[in-house]
């Protein structure tokens, strides 16, 4: 069965500084992957996605992940957060069906 | 574009009630929608997938009695929780597909608490 794992359930950074969200995957096949962002008040929004060809895929809001297959890896990047970006962020695996099947989430804290 | 809302935001009920929570989808025709409850500090977890017009699909370990879903039609599905107890308190959160099988537009959730 699918799976996510977030290792990371809360992270610090300052503003300015950069970011790297965790992000591990088990799934049989060639995972379709997402990251979301939910913010209080507000629905979970799309940051970006993969599901096939180059491996570094870019985002809204400036965030971009890179996948690697060998680690099992899906990792969300920033090189300059923003103390807007102060959010729960959740990576998700497609499974049949168009299920998403959700890690736990990260929540990130920015420092002024 | 792509808006999915939800009503209420947060609603309190008595235990043995039962509550009702509205997804709709604003700006677009979905024809499947998706149903998750989110519990404190954790994960969503997927309840039911809904098709407009069909009965929904059930996740195991969700009674399909308790959590009723009616997805009358393309843009509203609605959740019904009833005989409401405590351990029903949750953040349920609905989502919407359109443009392609591999986008979904959630809705803000709604909290429910049920004393």
């Amino acid at each position: 069965a699918q799976s996510v794992t977030q290792p990371d359930i809360h992270i610090t950074v300052s503003e300015g500084a950069s970011l790297e969200l965790r992000c591990n995957y088990s799934y049989g096949a060639t995972p379709y992957l997402f990251w979301y962002v939910q913010s209080p008040g507000q629905g979970l929004q799309l940051l970006l996605k993969y599901f096939s060809g180059d491996t570094l895929v870019q985002g809204i809001k400036g965030f971009e992940a890179e996948f690697k297959r060998s680690q099992s890896s899906f990792n969300l990047r920033k090189p300059s957060v923003h103390w807007s970006d102060a959010a729960e962020y959740f990576c998700a695996v497609r499974s049949s069906g168009d299920k998403l099947t959700f890690g736990t989430g990260t929540r990130l804290a920015v420092r002024p | 574009g792509a808006v999915v809302s939800q009503h209420p935001s947060w609603v309190i009920c008595k235990s043995g009630t039962s509550v009702k929570i509205e997804c709709r989808s604003l700006d677009f025709q979905a024809t499947t929608m998706f149903w998750y409850r989110q519990f404190p500090k954790q994960s969503l977890m997927l309840m039911a997938t809904s098709n407009e017009g069909s009965k929904a699909t059930y996740e195991q370990g969700v009674e399909k009695d308790k959590f009723l879903i009616n997805h009358a039609s393309l843009t509203l599905s609605t959740l019904t929780v009833t005989s409401a107890h405590p351990e029903d308190s949750s953040f349920y959160i609905c989502s919407a597909r359109w443009q392609g099988p591999d986008t979904q537009y959630f809705g803000p959730g709604t909290r429910l608490t049920v004393l």
